[in-house]
C-alpha cells in the first residue's frame, strides 16, 4: 500500500544550525505535501506545503522542495532556534480516487541552545 | 483556517464502557476525518466522516467499534466502544478547509483517552 517514509525520526541540532528532515513516498498521484509541528501535548499546526506543480517554497526560516521525479520531498530550517524544536511531520495527499492523505512517522527535532 | 474545538478535552474511562467524542467547526467544510495518534507515534486515519451517509473506515477500524456521525457540515462524534486499555490514545478531529479540492488539513486540540 501506499506509505511515507521519514528521515530521520531523531535530530538533534546547535542553535543557528540548519535542520533537514527528509521525506520519500510512494503513491504517484499524490499531489500535494504538507509540514507540520506538533508540540508536545498540542496539535499538529501547519507551517508550509508545496503543490506538484511547485519544486521548491519558502517562507522566512523555512524551506521545503520537492522533486516528483524521485518522489522525494524535504523541509529545511535555517538558523533553528530552541524553540524549533517539536515533532515534525510530512505528509503526501491526493484527491484522485478519493481523497487521501498519509503521514511520516516523525521528526523529533531538539534545538540545543 | 477553520477553528475546531473538540468535546472532552480529556477523560478517564473504565474498560468496557463507550465515549462519545464530539468536533465542531466553526464554518461549513467538506471533509471531516478522525484520526488516533498513540503516545509518541504518527497520526493514523480512523476513517472520513460523510455528511448525510456512513463514514468511511481505514483499514483495522470497523463502525462497531467506532461508530461515527456526521449531522451536518459542521459537526461530527466519533464514539469509542467497549473500550479496552489498548484504546488509550489521543483521538483527533480534522477538517479539509479551502479552495481547492486538495487542501489544507486543519486539526482540533485532541482528546486524549485513558482506560483504565
Amino acid at each position: 500500500g501506499e506509505n511515507v517514509e521519514q528521515h530521520p525520526s531523531t535530530l538533534s541540532v546547535q542553535e543557528g544550525d540548519s535542520a533537514v528532515i527528509k521525506c520519500t513516498y510512494s503513491d504517484s498521484a499524490s499531489n500535494y505535501f504538507p509540514w507540520y509541528k506538533q508540540e508536545l501535548g498540542k496539535r499538529p499546526q501547519l507551517i508550509i506545503d508545496i503543490r506538484s506543480n511547485v519544486g521548491e517554497k519558502k517562507d522566512q526560516r523555512i524551506a521545503v522542495t520537492l522533486n516528483k521525479t524521485a518522489k522525494h520531498f524535504s523541509l529545511h530550517i535555517t538558523e533553528t532556534q530552541p524553540e524549533d524544536s517539536a515533532v515534525y511531520f510530512c505528509a503526501a495527499s491526493r484527491n484522485t480516487g478519493g481523497f487521501k492523505t498519509i503521514f511520516g512517522a516523525g521528526t523529533r527535532l531538539f534545538v540545543k541552545a | 483556517s477553520a477553528v475546531i474545538s473538540q468535546k472532552p478535552s480529556r477523560d478517564i474511562c473504565q474498560r468496557g464502557t463507550s465515549l462519545t467524542i464530539q468536533c465542531q467547526v466553526d464554518s461549513q467544510v467538506t471533509m471531516m476525518f478522525w484520526y488516533r495518534q498513540q503516545p509518541g507515534q504518527s497520526l493514523t486515519l480512523i476513517a472520513t466522516a460523510n455528511q448525510g451517509s456512513e463514514a468511511t473506515y481505514e483499514s483495522g477500524f470497523v463502525i462497531d467499534k467506532f461508530p461515527i456521525s456526521r449531522p451536518n457540515l459542521t459537526f461530527s462524534t466519533l464514539t469509542v466502544s467497549n473500550m479496552s486499555p489498548e484504546d488509550s490514545s489521543i483521538y483527533l478531529c480534522s477538517v479539509e478547509s479551502g479552495y481547492y479540492s486538495t487542501d489544507t488539513q486543519y486539526f482540533g486540540p485532541g482528546t486524549r483517552l485513558t482506560v483504565l
